[in-house]
């Protein structure tokens, strides 16, 4: 079955530190990837995908490339900000089909320190 | 972006109770909506598939009778925790498959509502 392996938190950064968060899947075919973020006490907004391979996702200063050879979708950042702490969720959604499930990791917990 | 609401945000009721979460899409029709539960520093666990016009479909291991799901429109989705107790107590997140614009999301994104706080007394 589908499965999203994110890194363990939580991290903590200062502020216009370099930020990278692993995430790695497995599944079979080529799933969609995505990464969420969740500020606190709020749902879940998409940060960003990517639908195929060598694909890089891009908002807000955040980026991650998907990576088939390696099956990951990390999540980097250059400078973070204060306004960055949140849980980050990596998650996949297989392909083909009508099942339109997400399988989500078990978020990475971000906090940035002015 | 595409819009996804939830009412009430949060919520206190007694035990024994029955509590209803309402999940709407604003600016777009959703014929498939998911319901996800949400402990403490945890990950999303998905609680059921909801189809328009449809039965919902139920995860292994949540009971059908104590989380009914009614997706009346192609905007609405309910979910009532019958009988609420104490353990039902979590943060309850409804999504919605976005089913995709010219320029916008992919078929394969969802968009999530902000959330539910349930607090079973």
């Amino acid at each position: 079955g589908n499965s999203v392996t994110q890194m363990e938190g939580p991290v903590t950064l200062s502020e216009e530190a370099f930020l990278t968060i692993n995430c790695t899947y497995t599944a079979t075919g080529y799933p969609s990837l995505f990464w969420y973020v969740q500020y606190p006490g709020e749902g879940l907004q998409l940060l960003l995908k990517a639908t195929k391979a060598d694909d890089k996702g891009s908002n807000k200063g955040f980026e991650a490339t998907y990576r088939k050879e390696t099956t990951s979708f990390h999540l980097e950042k250059g400078s973070v900000q204060v306004s960055d702490s949140a849980v980050y969720f990596c998650a996949l959604r297989s392909s083909g089909g009508s099942n339109y499930k997400l399988t989500f990791g078990k978020g990475t917990l971000l906090t940035v320190n002015p | 972006g595409a819009v996804v609401s939830q009412h009430p945000s949060r919520v206190i009721c007694k035990s024994g109770t029955s509590v209803k979460i309402e999940c709407r899409s604003l600016d777009f029709q959703a014929t498939t909506m998911f319901w996800y539960r949400q402990f403490p520093k945890q990950s999303l666990m998905l609680m059921a598939t909801s189809n328009e016009g449809s039965k919902a479909t139920y995860e292994q291991g949540v009971e059908k009778d104590k989380f009914l799901i009614n997706h009346a429109s192609l905007t609405l989705s309910t979910l009532t925790v019958t009988s609420a107790h104490p353990e039902d107590s979590s943060f309850y997140i409804c999504s919605a498959r976005f089913p995709g614009l010219a320029g916008g999301g992919g078929p394969d994104t969802q968009y999530f509502g902000p959330g539910t706080r349930l607090t079973v007394l």
